[in-house]
């Protein structure tokens, strides 16, 4: 069964700090990925997508794919404590597939 | 603008009771929907997608059933509920031209 998994489980960074959170996928038929972010009682949204090898920016966050390890990372930098929150990398077999695989999240705690 | 509704907000059932859980999506035709459940804090795990009115597909099998009886309308439903469905239940939905999922705001439910 294809499993994501995610490290660390939980990670504590002072504001204006960089956090780092990895995601592997355990499946190469599973190369698509997305990072969410689940505020606590609410629904996630996506952060961004990234499908190809290399690094993809979106303001403060970078997400970097390593295609051949399954690997992708997720990067904030400046980090605010508005960006406390869950973060879960999703996996799908294509761009827009519909079953989407999510991984156990990261914890992410950014302290004034 | 899309809005996506899911009721009740919140449930309290007893062992054995029936369930429906309701979401629904405006100002989006022909959206891929999607269920999931979302223990305490963890992971989410994908329960159902609908790619079309009438048409549902099973990820999980978890006692539940689903059901899409309008374009825009995705029903969560059983008749016999167990402890181990309380949790979180998000509706999300796609469009062919978007690869994120857009979640809604969850359903708590306790199953006492």
């Amino acid at each position: 069964q294809q499993k994501v998994q995610q490290s660390p489980e939980s990670l504590s960074v002072p504001e204006g700090g960089m956090a780092s959170l990895n995601c592997t996928s355990s499946d190469r038929n599973f190369q698509y990925f997305w990072w969410y972010r689940q505020h606590s009682g609410e629904g996630p949204k996506a952060l961004m997508s990234i499908f190809s090898d290399g690094d993809k920016k979106e303001g403060r966050f970078t997400a970097h794919l390593n295609k051949a390890s399954l690997h992708v990372s997720l990067h904030i930098r400046d980090s605010q404590p508005s960006d406390s929150a869950l973060y879960f990398c999703a996996v799908s077999e294509q761009a827009g597939g519909y079953k989407v695989v999510f991984g156990s999240g990261t914890r992410l705690l950014v302290s004034p | 603008a899309q809005t996506i509704h899911q009721w009740p907000v919140a449930e309290i059932k007893a062992v054995g009771s029936p369930l429906s859980l309701g979401c629904t999506i405006k100002g989006k035709s022909s959206p891929n929907l999607y269920w999931y459940w979302q223990a305490t804090g963890g992971t989410l795990q994908q329960l159902f997608y609908s790619i079309t009115v009438g048409q549902v597909e099973s990820v999980v099998q978890l006692n539940l059933s689903a059901s899409r009886p309008k374009d825009d309308q995705f029903i969560l439903s059983t008749e016999k509920l167990l402890l181990s469905h309380s949790g979180f239940y998000l509706c999300a939905w796609r469009t062919g031209g978007a690869l994120e999922q857009y979640f809604g705001p969850g359903t708590r439910l306790t199953v006492l």
